[in-house]
């Protein structure tokens, strides 16, 4: 199974500034993803990260707000601009196993917004 | 679009219970269905994948179920544990959403020793 480490771990951070978290994994995985899973609720899809080209978003995630970078087949950074307290969240990172099918969670970054 | 609900949202059972969690998705056009466990403030650990063409998967005291054309899974814990105190969450992929997994709400499960 992959090992997926995520820095920083938590964070509190003031309103209108802005975070980038990293999401390293053990082996290379040519897919990444960014789920936010806001307070009481279950995860939700940001973004699809491939190395090589730019990010997939979701419905309701836009790239300003949202920038992902992805330089290699083990790294990718989420950047969440301009915070607000609605963006108060645990951001995950998730990479999936084409020979498995599973998909495996990194721990996590616990985001508090003033 | 895809919808998955999980019932009950929380539950507490005495330790030694065997329980079962349940999970229901809207479309039963899907590649697999996976089972995962969150402690508190922590990521999430894959517990157990079904392939769309399987009925079940075990793993320890865990077994999982999955009938597609109802649109329905169950999750089987045996012998309950504190330890297994956490929520579990399924998630489907669904055919034509490329890897992307849709999540269920959680079930939060309390195990009183």
């Amino acid at each position: 199974s992959a090992v997926i480490s995520q820095k920083p771990s938590r964070d509190i951070c003031q309103r209108g500034t802005s975070l980038t978290i990293q999401c390293q994994v053990d082996s290379q995985v040519t897919m990444m993803f960014w789920y936010r899973q806001q307070p009481g609720q279950s995860l939700t899809l940001i973004a699809t990260a491939n190395q090589g080209s730019e990010a997939t978003y979701e419905s309701g995630f836009v790239i300003d707000k949202f920038p992902i970078s992805r330089p290699n087949l083990t790294f990718s950074t989420l950047t969440v601009s301009n915070m607000s307290p609605e963006d108060s969240s645990i951001y995950l990172c998730s990479v999936a196993q084409g020979g498995t099918d599973t998909q495996y969670f990194g721990p996590g970054t616990r985001l508090t917004v003033l | 679009k895809q919808e998955v609900t999980q019932i009950p949202a929380a539950l507490s059972v005495p330790e030694g219970e065997n329980l079962v969690l349940n999970c229901s998705f809207t479309d039963s056009a899907i590649y697999n269905l996976q089972w995962f466990r969150q402690d508190p403030g922590k990521g999430l650990t894959s517990l157990l994948l079904i392939q769309s063409s399987q009925r079940e998967q075990t793993s320890g005291r865990l077994n999982a179920s999955l009938d597609k054309s109802s649109g329905r899974s169950t999750l089987y814990i045996a012998a309950s544990q504190p330890g297994d105190s956490a929520t579990y969450l399924c998630a489907v992929r669904r055919v034509g959403a490329g890897n992307m997994l849709t999540f269920g709400g959680g079930t939060r499960l309390m195990v009183k020793p």
